[in-house]
């Protein structure tokens, strides 16, 4: 079982340059999440979509837009990447069954912004 | 708003030790609680859950039971194997109903042989 699949699984930008991260889902899950992750810091939610047509923001959204493309799909944007967007990007689905449904992740995308 | 409050490592045992990984939360009703596991290069993984207040969850020889009363969600294991390396992180559930997920800052945990 693929489970959750993120591409590319490394990616270094310049400044200002713009690129989108993409997710998706063999699961038939409901909902899906954008996560980065820093030393120190956990996981912050970036936006996180309920289910297909809706987004909303997480916790540190700024910088970012995401697209909900389909039941399966979960795309994040970087419109001006800065350097303060160097991190790794955990995507992340649920099930839909409430708050004890646990997160199924993919392997991350390790993201270098010069 | 939500919290979790971890341990802080990193941490290194010998194998065959006891472990203890500390993890505390703050949060407006019942949320749930989890332990996910990160190895090297590979994203987070449930361990275990607990859903409501006295629970237990357990998994590959770890536990961890919910208390309330001290807002605390520890997990131990009695003999830990050198397999066990990995980064540790509590999390909380939106006590809202929805499935977002709170994190705690991770624990490194090197085991020796």
């Amino acid at each position: 079982n693929a489970g959750v699949t993120q591409t590319p699984k490394f990616q270094v930008l310049k400044t200002g340059q713009s690129m989108t991260l993409q997710c998706a889902q063999d699961m038939n899950h409901n909902s899906m999440y954008w996560y980065r992750q820093d030393p120190g810091m956990g996981l912050r939610l970036i936006y996180y979509s309920a289910s297909e047509g809706t987004t909303d923001k997480g916790e540190v959204p700024n910088g970012y837009n995401v697209s909900r493309l389909n039941k399966r799909e979960f795309s994040l944007r970087l419109e001006s990447a800065a350097p303060s967007q160097t991190s790794v990007y955990f995507c992340a689905s649920s099930g839909g069954q409430g708050a004890g449904s646990p997160l199924h992740f993919g392997n991350g995308t390790r993201l270098t912004v010069t | 708003g939500n919290s979790v409050t971890q341990m802080e490592g990193p941490v290194t045992l010998s194998e065959e030790a006891f472990l203890t990984i500390n993890c505390t939360y703050t949060a407006t009703g019942y949320p749930s609680l989890f332990w996910y596991v990160q190895y090297p290069g590979e994203g987070l993984q449930l361990l275990l859950k607990a859903t409501k207040a006295d629970d237990k969850g357990s998994n590959k020889g770890f536990e961890a039971t919910y208390r309330k009363e001290t807002t605390s969600f520890h997990l131990e294991k009695g003999s830990v194997q050198v397999s066990d390396s990995a980064v540790y992180f509590c999390a909380l559930s939106d006590p809202g109903g929805n499935e977002k997920l709170t994190f705690g800052t991770g624990t490194r945990l090197t085991i020796i042989p």
